[in-house]
C-alpha cells in the first residue's frame, strides 16, 4: 500500500533561517512525488514535483529512493512562506497525501 | 480558462438533509477526484473518476455518492448529512503529468 508520512504537524522557524519539511513515503514501484502548498483559506496549488527537478519560490526537493524520502528545503525562509505544505505520491493510482505540515515563519 | 470551479463556497445543512456539491473543469481532464480536508487529517480521498461513466471509491466514501455523465462535471452528493461530514471539500482534476488542479473548496457545516 502507498503511504506518505509527514512527521511534523507544525514547524516554526525565524525569517532568514533554513527550512526543511520532511516527507517519507512507502511505495513498491517508481513513484511520482509532489509538494503542494495551501496559503490561508486558499486552494491547494502545486509547488513542485520531483521529476522536473526545478526550484520554485526558492524551494527544492530531492527524491532519495534509498531513504524513501522527498524532503522540501529552502535556505532562507520568508514570512510569505507561512502556509500548509502537503507531500503527495502517485504511482498511476489516486494521489495520496500526507497529513500536512504547517510552516510558520516568525519575523 | 476557468480551471476547476466549485459551488457553493459555503453551505450550512441540518442533520438528515441532502445536497449536491458541484464541480466542473474546462481542461478536458479525464481524471477527477473529491477530497475532504479536516484539521490534523490532511486530505482524504472520497471518490474519484477516471473518465465519463466510470467512478470508484476512495478512502472515505461512506455517505457520499458521485456520478460522471460528462468529462467536465463531477458532482458529489451527500445523501443524508451528518455532523461528521462537516469539513472543507475540494474537487480536483488531474493533468497529463499527474499534477492535480484544485478547485477553491466548499466549506460545509452540518448542525
Amino acid at each position: 500500500a502507498q503511504r506518505v508520512t509527514q512527521p511534523e504537524k507544525l514547524l516554526s522557524v525565524f525569517k532568514g533561517a533554513p527550512v526543511e519539511l520532511k516527507c517519507n513515503y512507502s511505495y513498491s514501484g517508481s513513484p511520482e512525488l509532489f509538494w503542494y502548498v495551501q496559503y490561508s483559506r486558499q486552494r491547494l496549488q502545486l509547488l513542485l514535483r520531483h521529476i522536473s527537478r526545478e526550484s520554485i519560490k526558492g524551494f527544492t526537493a530531492d527524491l532519495n529512493k534509498g531513504e524513501t524520502s522527498f524532503h522540501l528545503k529552502k535556505p532562507f525562509a520568508q514570512e510569505e512562506d507561512s502556509a500548509m505544505y502537503y507531500c503527495a505520491l502517485t504511482g498511476n493510482t489516486p494521489l495520496v497525501f500526507g497529513k500536512g505540515t504547517r510552516l510558520s515563519v516568525i519575523a | 480558462n476557468a480551471g476547476v470551479t466549485q459551488t457553493p463556497k459555503f453551505q450550512v445543512l441540518k442533520t438528515g438533509q441532502s445536497m449536491t456539491l458541484q464541480c466542473a473543469q474546462d481542461m478536458n481532464h479525464e481524471y477527477m477526484s473529491w477530497y475532504r480536508q479536516d484539521p490534523g487529517m490532511g486530505l482524504r480521498l472520497i471518490h474519484y473518476s477516471v473518465g465519463a461513466g466510470i467512478t470508484d471509491q476512495g478512502e472515505v466514501p461512506n455517505g457520499y455518492n458521485v456520478s460522471r455523465s460528462t468529462t467536465e462535471d463531477f458532482p458529489l452528493r451527500l445523501l443524508s448529512a451528518a455532523p461528521s461530514q462537516t469539513s472543507v471539500y475540494f474537487c480536483a482534476s488531474t493533468g497529463n503529468s499527474y499534477e492535480q488542479y484544485f478547485g477553491p473548496g466548499t466549506r460545509l457545516t452540518v448542525t
